[in-house]
């Protein structure tokens, strides 16, 4: 089981770009969850999908969209980038027991 | 408002000594709360989990206690090596009732470093 992966590992973009992030849950699980971390904070909650529809929401702009696939794996879209988008983007998946979330290996993304 | 608070921000301890984490909640409704261990730069990594019903658990050199009548959790660390320098958070889980969705409440983190 190759647990939650996250894919890039580093990107960097320059203000005003859109990225993309992706995350692929572990086996087993169907939720899927976004999380932004600034340099030493905790993460903030983004937003939670679940079949193919977003179930929660932070708070964060429009401008953060995302979308899960048939096969529960997600994407992160963030559009019109700002300098402070600049942070780690971690992925965490769920299953029915909501005992379980699970934390990828994120993705710092850097905008210049 | 569902608020976790951990204490202290940062620590620094010497290897092989101990120490002891805190985390104060006020969430609800309740479901569970767990401790991580996140290294810089990475996704944080599960140590344990406690239910409303469990006071303690243990997972090697980590010890978590609950207390969900002051609803307030501790992470004591034994024995501490240079491997646990890292940032610890505090996650409660609240149950959303009839729509069986949850929430995740984040602390903001112990940062602790470990000198030889």
């Amino acid at each position: 089981d190759a647990g939650v992966t996250q894919s890039p590992t580093h990107l960097i973009k320059t203000r005003g770009q859109q990225v993309t992030l992706r995350c692929s849950p572990k086996s087993g699980h169907d939720t899927v969850s976004w999380y932004q971390q600034a340099l030493g904070q905790g993460p903030q909650f983004i937003f939670q999908y679940y079949e193919e529809e977003e179930r929660q929401r932070g708070n964060f702009p429009d401008r953060f969209s995302g979308h899960q696939f048939p096969n529960y794996s997600s994407e992160l879209n963030v559009n019109a980038l700002l300098l402070g988008d600049s942070a780690l983007y971690l992925c965490a998946s769920s299953g029915t027991r909501i005992s379980e979330q699970y934390f990828g290996p994120g993705t710092r993304l850097t905008v210049t | 408002k569902n608020q976790v608070e951990q204490s202290p921000q940062s620590l620094i301890i010497l290897e092989g000594k101990n120490c002891t984490l805190q985390c104060n909640y006020t969430v609800s409704p309740f479901s569970n709360l767990r401790w991580y261990k996140q290294d810089t730069g990475r996704g944080p990594v599960s140590l344990t989990i406690m239910t409303f019903s469990e006071n303690t658990k243990s997972n090697g050199r980590y010890t978590a206690t609950l207390d969900a009548d002051t609803k307030q959790s501790s992470l004591h660390i034994t024995a501490s090596q240079l491997s646990d320098s890292a940032s610890y958070i505090c996650v409660v889980t609240a149950v959303k009732g009839g729509s069986g969705t949850y929430k995740y409440i984040f602390g903001t983190g112990t940062r602790l470093k470990v000198l030889a």
